[in-house]
């Protein structure tokens, strides 16, 4: 199984702050590469899937890049419904391997 | 606007079964694969079975090969899970998960709110 490494696994920000969260395969997975926001108390929500493709109804402050061994989640002017916790995840092969996820935390 | 309804959780002794159910709605069921994805409570999230827009493939995480069973019934808009050979480690929330494609490209793109699954004695 593909493991996936998040980092940090937390991080404290502030409103309007730029912050960036990172995700490495143990391997190649060719930017099969999605990004979930999961708020506490519901379920997870797609933000970015195929490394960098906005999904539908996501805020443009939400980005996301990759390069092959790294893949990052970039949120630009951080709003105050933003502080949840983030999950990426490969879809290069089964199992699709989630990371541990990033507690993004109010400074 | 999509709608996934799990149902079917609860409290089950080891060793015994449980099915869970979704009922979607607001999408055309029969056009997108679907899945299972669980997390322990205040964990992290894991995929634990897959099946295509037809049912002709389907897929699991390791743990729950030869226990679980996904299928669907595209006549019914509705998704299961066979859960045989319960274990301690299979509690969790269980979603219910819609896949962005027919087939399983793990995109997942609308989720149940979840229902909880307790394993205990």
């Amino acid at each position: 199984d593909i493991q996936m490494t998040q980092s940090p696994s937390s991080l404290s920000a502030s409103v309007g702050d730029r912050v960036t969260i990172t995700c490495r395969p143990s391997q190649s997975i060719n930017n099969y590469l999605n990004w979930y926001q999961q708020r506490p108390g519901t379920a997870p929500r797609l933000l970015i899937f195929a490394s960098s493709r906005l999904h539908t109804g996501v805020p443009s402050r939400f980005s996301g890049s990759g390069s092959g061994a790294e893949s990052t989640l970039t949120i630009n002017g951080l709003q105050p419904e933003d502080f949840a916790t983030y999950y990426c995840q490969q879809t290069y092969s089964v199992p699709h391997t989630f990371g541990q996820g990033t507690k993004l935390e109010l400074k | 606007e999509v709608q996934l309804m799990e149902s079917g959780g609860g409290l089950v002794q080891p060793g015994r079964s449980l099915r869970l159910s979704c009922a979607a709605s607001g999408f055309t069921f029969d056009e997108f694969g679907m899945h299972w994805v669980r997390q322990i409570p205040g964990k992290g999230l894991e995929w634990v079975a897959g099946v295509s827009y037809d049912g002709t493939y389907t897929g699991y995480v390791d743990s729950v090969k030869g226990r679980f069973t996904i299928s669907r019934d595209n006549a019914k808009n509705s998704l299961y899970l066979q859960m045989n050979s319960l274990r301690v480690d299979d509690t969790a929330f269980y979603f219910c998960v819609k896949d962005r494609l027919g087939l399983m490209s793990g995109d997942f793109d609308s989720w149940g709110q979840g229902i909880l699954v307790t394993v205990s004695s």
